[in-house]
């Protein structure tokens, strides 16, 4: 099944201790996103990743890091949290790009206290 | 900078009720635009993609315009069902790299 996976689902931390949500896709999609998700602002794209080795920065950059190291797997990686990154976090990927019909996993609800 | 906007932020209607939801983008440079519906504890799901040459793009009881000149997308939703309350939102492509997200409107169907 094609499908999108991230992992945890839920997860509640504080503020400092490292975190890695992990994705992966089944799909040799060449094309990966992250976004968060927050009431009263909609999606925003925090990276993206147009292939293995390339990743850069969407709207909201700032406390994420990225890599893209195998074709399938996209990890968001958060080196010192703080509460303003509690959130619900969605990743994406397409065939080629942004301007594709996008798959989604079923996300990551994230509180840091 | 490419904003969208959705309007309603809510809405509910009985079931049967033909129905449209409005997207409207500021940009009209615009590669595609996509709807997608949001589950309750899931992620997205792609409904429909627009080209930016197309007017409309249709699949079952789903009909989505697009007025590119205008800035605004319409999704009309045919005699809508309680299984259709969701999430709706919508999403402007400029080019590869990302797409730019409208807030959703939070559409509920009564039976």
């Amino acid at each position: 099944e094609a499908q999108v996976t991230q992992n945890p689902r839920y997860l509640i931390t504080v503020t400092g201790k490292k975190l890695t949500v992990t994705c992966s896709q089944n799909m040799n999609h060449e094309y990966m996103s992250w976004y968060r998700q927050d009431p009263g602002l909609g999606l925003r794209q925090i990276y993206y990743s147009m292939n293995v080795e390339v990743t850069d920065k969407g709207d909201v950059p700032e406390g994420y890091k990225v890599s893209r190291k195998e074709k399938r797997n996209f990890p968001l990686i958060l080196e010192s949290p703080s509460p303003n990154q509690t959130s619900l976090y969605f990743c994406a990927s397409s065939l080629y790009g942004g301007h594709q019909p996008q798959h989604f996993g079923d996300g990551t609800r994230l509180s840091i206290l | 900078k490419q904003e969208v906007t959705q309007i309603p932020a809510a809405l509910s209607v009985p079931e049967g009720e033909n129905l449209v939801l409005n997207c409207s983008f500021t940009d009209s440079a615009i590669y595609n635009l996509q709807w997608f519906r949001q589950d309750p504890g899931k992620g997205l799901t792609s409904l429909l993609l627009i080209q930016s040459s197309q007017r409309e793009q249709t699949s079952g009881r789903l009909n989505a315009s697009l007025d590119k000149s205008s800035g605004r997308s319409t999704l009309y939703i045919a005699a809508s069902q309680p299984g259709d309350s969701a999430t709706y939102l919508c999403a402007v492509s400029q080019g590869a790299q990302k797409l730019v997200f409208g807030q959703g409107t939070r559409l509920t169907i009564n039976p």
